[in-house]
């Protein structure tokens, strides 16, 4: 596609429940990105990809978060029964490989916990 | 201590008027910055990227860096009320991880 996509773009979901966050990155870009951004704070780096590979899964906020990628395409961010303060803007983010520090983001996935 | 200090206004301007945007950091291991650009509802886009130290222009927009006082700014001339959006600068070291600034929410008035 012309550009990274997510979806859903909105997701109001109840206490508990689990939730699945998609990102189609641009083809061709190797390395993928996820980040968290709550109201009115910067982008708070959760996890990366290369290929479909995560060599670093420390910035995940718990173990109720992970992530995995397939076919060196689409990502798929599962945060397990939800909480109130997982409520943000997740954004997905590409680049054609890891030492490419240009990085194009999606318009996000807005989360909202009741 | 965080890693990159980015004051998050809002800031408000008349059109017209240069805009200056800045961000400090600690970790000297940092080679490359960036500003992105966000309007209400997107995802960041790439504005300004450089790598060195001193000054990169591109239309009505420059980018500054100072290594030696871990500074950035970046500078916006002749504001249009299409500019008001949030600023957040990043930038990235050997770690390959990108980290961003709190964002600096920007609105230029008619």
């Amino acid at each position: 596609g012309a550009g990274v996509s997510q979806s859903p773009s909105n997701k109001v979901t109840e206490k508990g429940k689990d939730v699945e966050l998609r990102c189609d990155p641009i083809s061709g870009h190797t390395a993928l990105y996820w980040y968290r951004q709550r109201l009115g704070q910067g982008l708070e780096f959760l996890i990366y990809f290369q290929g479909n590979s995560a060599p670093d899964k420390s910035g995940l906020p718990s173990d109720r978060f992970s992530a995995e990628r397939t076919g060196e395409s689409v990502s798929t961010l599962t945060i397990q029964r939800t909480q109130q303060e997982d409520s943000a803007v997740y954004l997905c983010a590409s680049s054609l490989s890891l030492v490419d520090e240009k990085l194009f983001f999606g318009s996000g996935t807005q989360l909202s916990v009741l | 201590q965080k890693e990159v200090e980015q004051d998050p206004g809002p800031l408000s301007v008349p059109e017209g008027a240069i805009v200056s945007l800045n961000c400090t950091y600690s970790n000297s291991a940092f080679q490359y910055f960036m500003w992105y650009r966000q309007y209400s509802r997107k995802g960041p886009e790439l504005l300004m990227y450089t790598y060195s130290s001193g000054n990169k222009e591109d239309g009505r927009f420059t980018a500054q860096v100072d290594k030696s006082s871990k500074y950035i700014s970046l500078f916006i001339r002749d504001s249009q009320p299409s500019d008001s959006a949030t600023y957040l600068c990043a930038m990235i070291g050997g770690a390959q991880k990108l980290v961003f600034g709190q964002g600096t929410r920007l609105t230029i008035n008619p």
